[in-house]
């Protein structure tokens, strides 16, 4: 069964510092999303990656998807403290379901 | 604007109660899952169902059950509360297969075992 793993597992950064964190799958990706959750509560979808090479920015969240390395960064600039929380990949599995990566929780200092 | 709503928001059991989970969501969403999340485990798929009477087990279905007798409700059962299920649960709900359409989350049920 495929299995992601994410690097960092934790990251603690300085307001205004940018930061990358990854996702890297055990298989082929043939689509990737990236989650946020803030502490204590749901999930909340940030973006999608369909293609190789492909890559989507939202506010100041950049995602990347590398076919080839089976892996998918994402990369936030000027961090701010409402950046704080877990951010997870997932991808599609068997049709209707998904795999989601164990989480790389993010704290930023003021 | 509700979306996904889960009740209790915290729960506390004592080792062999029952309890039901609560899931409902307005946006006519055929696609419905429970997952449980464990820190540092990220989330793990228990049930999921694709539409009204259709339920299927996911990765850890084990000492769990759930039925969709609508499209809005997706109850998630705890017959014999076990430690080991004290976790995080999580119900999201998708207008289509989860490849195409992100999944909606509920803000989750903190449930302990006691």
């Amino acid at each position: 069964s495929q299995e992601l793993e994410q690097s960092p597992q934790s990251l603690i950064v300085q307001e205004g510092k940018n930061l990358t964190i990854n996702c890297t799958s055990s298989k082929t990706l043939y689509g990737l999303y990236w989650y946020k959750q803030k502490y204590g509560e749901g999930l909340i979808f940030l973006m999608m990656l369909q293609k190789g090479g492909e890559e989507k920015s939202h506010e100041k969240i950049t995602a990347k998807l590398d076919e080839k390395k089976q892996q998918s960064s994402l990369h936030i600039t000027a961090s701010q403290p409402s950046h704080a929380g877990i951010y997870l990949c997932g991808v599609p599995y068997q049709y209707d379901k998904v795999i989601f990566g164990p989480g790389t929780s993010l704290s930023v200092i003021p | 604007n509700a979306g996904v709503t889960q009740t209790p928001k915290f729960r506390i059991l004592k080792i062999g109660q029952s309890m039901t989970l609560q899931c409902a969501q307005d946006m006519n969403h055929n696609y419905m899952y429970w997952y449980r999340q464990d820190p540092g485990m990220g989330l793990k798929l228990i049930y999921y169902s694709v539409g009204a009477g259709i339920t299927d087990k996911g990765e850890v279905p084990n000492g769990y059950n759930v039925s969709r007798s609508t499209t809005e409700y997706f109850p998630l059962r705890l017959e014999l509360a076990a430690p080991s299920q004290t976790s995080v649960y999580f119900c999201a709900s998708s207008s289509q297969r989860f490849s195409n359409q992100p999944q909606h989350f509920g803000d989750g049920t903190r449930l302990s075992i006691l």
